[in-house]
């Protein structure tokens, strides 16, 4: 069954260094989305991307995370200057398209700690 | 403004049956989803209903009511590996996000 896969599984990182999660989405989907579940709490939307471009983002996705698609396979979620409160297990999720029926699969997820 | 309630905790045994509730009050809505979550790792897909009614698929059950903003999600035949937390999720136009619950961690004892 074709999956969502991520790397880093997990990661560590010093407070203020940047960081770059990657994950390849299903091959034919065409939406494709970043969430972050701090240790404890709900999963949270940060953004959606679609023909190359952000179509929604939250709050959190504030001008510290950027997103780029650089080739016809992965989908990279850029911290900038990391925070300790970006301390967070990452999403990357995918689906064939964003109507009602079209399920969001998710991947594996990439622990990152900030410290 | 969006708000989805689930129970944060429930307790079953093994075999039985169990009912997870959910209630919704969101901006936009194109279906609602649930998903299991197993301590740190991903979320899985369960079900999802777009329309009102139910779905069944094996063990699992879900059922809608728009008008209500109410889901819920039934578990049969409860097994310990059931034990996890699940997700309640609305699916939001535009971009099609998903908004999560807080999650209903469900421990199966024996």
């Amino acid at each position: 069954e074709p999956e969502v896969t991520q790397t880093p599984s997990h990661q560590v990182t010093q407070m203020g260094q940047e960081v770059i999660l990657r994950c390849v989405p299903i091959s034919n989907h065409l939406y494709f989305y970043w969430y972050r579940q701090i240790l404890g709490q709900k999963v949270e939307f940060l953004v959606s991307f679609y023909n190359n471009e952000i179509s929604e983002k939250s709050e959190i996705f504030d001008d510290q995370f950027s997103v780029e698609r650089p080739d016809g396979s992965n989908f990279t979620l850029k911290i900038r200057s990391t925070k300790l409160e970006d301390s967070a297990m990452y999403f990357c999720a995918s689906s064939e398209d964003r109507g009602a029926g079209n399920t969001i699969y998710f991947g594996e997820g990439s622990w990152l700690t900030v410290v | 403004g969006q708000n989805i309630d689930q129970p944060t905790e429930m307790t079953a045994t093994e075999g039985a049956i169990v009912q997870i509730n959910c209630t919704y009050q969101t901006s936009g809505f194109n279906g609602l989803f649930w998903y299991q979550q197993h301590a740190g790792e991903a979320p899985t897909f369960l079900s999802y209903n777009v329309l009102d009614g139910l779905e069944e698929k094996g063990r699992f059950s879900s059922f809608l009511s728009r008008s209500k903003g109410y889901s819920y999600l039934l578990l049969k035949e409860l097994q310990m590996k059931d034990s996890a937390s699940y997700l309640c999720a609305v699916r939001g136009t535009g971009g099609g996000k998903l908004i999560f619950g807080q999650g209903t961690e469900l421990s199966v004892k024996p």
